[in-house]
């Protein structure tokens, strides 16, 4: 069966300083990788996503991530984060059925 | 272009209570799905449907049904509501298995 685990409930950042979110997955088969974006009272938008080819994936918002097949992860960087970063983010996978398993969530906290 | 609308947004029920969620896209999606989001559990998915007619059941789909008579719509409904069903509802939709969802606002549901 397929899990995400993202491995900080929480982040805590000062604005303009670099941040990565940790996502590991499991899977036995190829997946597709995805990363959301929640912000207060509203649902989820599409940061970015890995279906195949370059395993370096640019999103909106000048995000990007890398996937790692040997390492079975696909964590979420930005080299500059800003207050209206601030926000739930949360890792998915899916297989070939198109079924979304999602990660806990990461709360990514951009302090001044 | 509305994208993904639910309806209601909010709903306060006593337990034993039945309830309709309302889903509908307008993107021409064939596949659309329901989620319920708790604390530090991330979404995970009830129902969902292939295609207009079908229906099947998700993670979690003990004590919801759902119904997809019409390509853009998709309902779900509580027929005994209890208060472990207290939670935030999204609905999404993708065009096809693997392309990215696109969800709702969500619909904040206690149950008394």
């Amino acid at each position: 069966a397929q899990s995400v685990t993202q491995l900080d409930s929480q982040v805590p950042v000062f604005e303009e300083a670099p941040v990565e979110l940790r996502c590991n997955y499991s899977s036995s088969v190829s997946v597709y990788l995805f990363w959301y974006v929640q912000y207060p009272n509203q649902g989820l938008q599409l940061l970015l996503k890995y279906l195949s080819g370059s395993t370096l994936v640019k999103g909106i918002n000048g995000f990007e991530a890398e996937f790692n097949k040997s390492q079975t992860s696909f964590h979420l960087r930005k080299p500059s984060v800003h207050i209206s970063d601030t926000a739930e983010y949360f890792c998915a996978v899916s297989n070939q059925g198109g079924k979304l398993i999602f990660g806990q969530g990461t709360e990514l906290s951009v302090k001044p | 272009n509305a994208g993904v609308t639910q309806t209601p947004k909010f709903r306060v029920l006593k337990t034993g209570q039945s309830m309709t969620l309302l889903c509908a896209q307008d993107m021409n999606h064939e596949y659309m799905y329901w989620y319920r989001q708790d604390p530090g559990m991330g979404l995970r998915l009830i129902h969902y449907s292939v295609g207009e007619g079908t229906t099947a059941k998700g993670e979690v789909p003990d004590g919801y049904n759902v119904s997809r008579l019409k390509k853009q719509n998709f309902l779900l409904g509580l027929e005994s509501a209890a208060p472990s069903q207290t939670s935030v509802y999204f609905c999404a939709s993708s065009y096809l298995a693997n392309q990215p969802q696109h969800f709702g606002d969500g619909t904040r549901l206690s149950i008394l």
